[in-house]
């Protein structure tokens, strides 16, 4: 089945500065790839997603970027504010699934 | 206003016990999934139901029950045979058709059993 990993499992910026996440995904066949951010004590808000027949999205200060050759996937959030620290999460699907298969998450911790 | 509720917020059972938790959708969704989330560890999928009177189980569905008698609802039931029951349990929705594959989530429901 799909495996998705992630990194950092922690990050940790100053105000204004950028954050990445990366993420890789074993199944070639995916063709959604979802980011969600999580709260504390709340549910995951999706953010941003991409689909396999586009290389980048953004959206404002956030952006994700594609490389299926190398199946790996990005979050890019510039100019970071506090209220960006959260937890995210990247996930992947594919066709025919009708669940996401999730990474393990990114704590990020932006200061002041 | 439209969303999912999860019910109770914190829950607390004795080992031994059946504990069912509560999943109400008002978005029309056909499907419904329960996750569970460890700490440091990402969500991993219990059950799914794309339809009423119908589930498929998830990746580590053994010592959990569900049931979908209408659409609006998917409760959870750990049960006894679930060995580590102690997690945060997050419900889900979205529609199944089109290319919308976006889930909402509820706010969880932390579950502690001692």
């Amino acid at each position: 089945g799909e495996n998705v990993e992630q990194h950092p499992s922690t990050l940790s910026v100053q105000e204004g500065d950028s954050a990445v996440i990366k993420c890789t995904y074993s199944d070639s066949a995916s063709n959604y790839f979802p980011w969600y951010k999580q709260e504390l004590g709340k549910g995951p808000q999706l953010i941003i997603d991409i689909r396999s027949n586009v290389g980048e999205k953004k959206d404002q200060r956030i952006a994700v970027t594609l490389n299926k050759t190398a199946k790996h996937f990005s979050l890019h959030i510039t100019e970071t504010q506090p209220e960006d620290s959260a937890v995210y999460f990247c996930a992947a699907k594919r066709p025919g699934r009708r669940a996401l298969t999730f990474g393990s998450g990114t704590r990020l911790q932006v200061q002041p | 206003d439209g969303g999912i509720t999860q019910s109770p917020k914190y829950l607390f059972r004795k080992e031994g016990q059946n504990v069912t938790l509560s999943c109400e959708q008002n978005l029309n969704h056909d499907a419904m999934y329960w996750y569970r989330q460890d700490p440091g560890q990402g969500l991993r999928l219990i059950y799914y139901s794309q339809i009423v009177n119908d589930f498929q189980k998830g990746d580590i569905a053994e010592g959990y029950s569900v049931s979908r008698e209408k659409k609006e609802s998917f409760p959870l039931t750990v049960t006894s045979a679930q060995k580590n029951p102690t997690a945060f349990y997050l419900c889900a929705s979205s529609i199944v058709t089109g290319q919308d594959y976006e889930q909402y989530f509820g706010p969880g429901t932390r579950l502690t059993v001692t």
